[in-house]
């Protein structure tokens, strides 16, 4: 059964910092892989989607990595604002439709 | 576009009671779900349909029904509603093939079960 992780499970780091968003999956026969981001009472907007063949994607000051042999994702966000501030979560495919999240990271971004 | 469409957006219930949260979509999309959402767990699937007329369990099926007449609409239905369901419930659609296609987000359906 395919399992997701992210850690930590909150992050707080002041404005303008770098950051990495880690996320890990147990089985690497994965379809896609793709980050949303939820604010609190809202739905999940999509963010980044990585097709298993693809090793990176990027938007704007977002990249997100995907390392399928050692089951790992990163979501890097480069010049962080206030705006950022909101819980990431990690999903992974289990063939086309099906997702597995992770408990997701809260994140915020302190003035 | 709406994009994707859930009613009622907060709806408290006695344990025992039935209701049906709506869903719709208007982007044509075959492939529809139910997930919810608990506090340390993530999102876990309920249901799934992949078009109109067929549906299949998820990871987490039981006490809920759900059905797909059409190709807008996937209703999920609690029976007989317990203090185990209170819960914050997303549906979600997507086109059925291709890699790159990603899924749409409801804004989530509050169910509190007291």
């Amino acid at each position: 059964k395919q399992e997701v992780t992210q850690i930590p499970a909150a992050l707080s780091v002041p404005e303008g910092e770098n950051l990495v968003l880690n996320c890990s999956f147990t089985d690497s026969a994965i379809y896609n892989l793709q980050w949303f981001r939820q604010d609190p009472g809202k739905g999940l907007t999509s963010l980044l989607l990585i097709q298993s063949s693809q090793r990176e994607q990027t938007s704007g000051r977002l990249n997100a990595s995907l390392d399928k042999s050692s089951g790992r994702s990163t979501l890097y966000i480069a010049a962080s604002q206030p705006g950022d501030s909101a819980t990431y979560l990690c999903a992974v495919y289990q063939g086309a439709q099906k997702l597995v999240f992770g408990q997701g990271t809260r994140l915020t971004i302190n003035p | 576009n709406a994009g994707v469409t859930q009613t009622p957006k907060f709806q408290v219930l006695k344990t025992g009671q039935s209701m049906t949260l709506q869903c719709a979509q208007d982007m044509n999309h075959e492939y529809m779900s139910w997930y919810r959402q608990d506090p340390g767990m993530g999102l876990r699937l309920i249901h799934y349909s992949v078009g109109a007329g067929i549906t299949d369990q998820g990871e987490v099926p039981n006490g809920y029904n759900v059905s797909r007449s059409t190709t807008e609409d996937f209703p999920l239905r609690l029976l007989s509603a317990a203090p185990s369901q209170t819960s914050v419930y997303f549906c979600a659609s997507s086109p059925l093939v291709g890699r790159g296609n990603t899924i749409y987000f409801g804004e989530g359906s509050w169910l509190t079960v007291v």
